[in-house]
């Protein structure tokens, strides 16, 4: 089956580095997708990455991926209170011939200023 | 950027009656999109649409739920006789290949009373 987790909340103060992780279960996975909620609004594709990629680096975002243990990360350098918002890290398993996302519940980041 | 819209952003109706969704992909796209996200909770697929027909959907999407591509640039879902547990946003989204992401609409919250 599959599911993806993620753990419920982050806390940082401003100028620290974020790590919100994500674990998944569909080795089939092709994509993992961050997406990025901030209240009321939609959902914002901050970044993806191949499977077949251990690291993408766009600006302050860094994506780690370690496929053998199915884990996802995802690092904001020099987090701005402007970050504060849900990070939602989803699958793709496109293995399975479709191309419906599967999310976690969301990771809540506040930036303490 | 090119973006999808939805509207309205909000919408109120009451128990019964019958709504329209609206959204416009991002205008090259191939593949059209719902989900939705009840309050709180996980974002969840509802239904993938390709080729002017559905190719996937949930155990969500049950027969109060359908969706149209009218004129080649809209999307519609509607839900036919709303329940109160049909409350959430509803997001659209757009994908141009299989080989690329999906883009998401700021969605449209409706309220059931």
């Amino acid at each position: 089956g599959e599911d993806v987790e993620q753990s419920l909340f982050l806390s940082v103060r401003e100028g620290d580095s974020s790590v919100i992780n994500c674990t998944y279960t569909d080795s089939s996975s092709t994509y993992l997708y961050w997406y990025k909620q901030e209240p009321g609004a939609g959902l914002q594709l901050l970044t993806y990455i191949f499977s077949n990629m251990d690291m993408k680096q766009d600006q302050r975002l860094t994506v780690l991926l370690n496929k053998k243990d199915k884990h996802l990360s995802l690092r904001i350098a020099d987090t701005q209170t402007g970050d504060s918002a849900i990070y939602f890290c989803a699958e793709n398993p496109s293995g399975a011939g479709s191309y419906q996302l599967t999310f976690g519940k969301g990771t809540k980041l506040s930036v303490i200023p | 950027e090119p973006e999808v819209t939805q509207t309205p952003s909000h919408q109120v109706t009451q128990m019964g009656q019958e709504v329209i969704l609206r959204c416009v992909p991002i205008s090259n796209h191939l593949y059209f999109y719902w989900y939705r996200q009840i309050l709180g909770q996980k974002v969840e697929f509802l239904v993938s649409f390709y080729n002017n027909e559905i190719s996937e959907k949930s155990e969500i999407f049950d027969d109060q739920f359908s969706v149209e591509r009218p004129d080649g640039s809209n999307f519609t879902l509607k839900i036919r006789s709303t329940k109160l547990e049909d409350s959430a946003m509803y997001f659209c989204a757009s994908m141009g290949t299989g080989a690329s992401p999906l883009h998401f609409g700021n969605g449209t919250r409706l309220t059931v009373t």
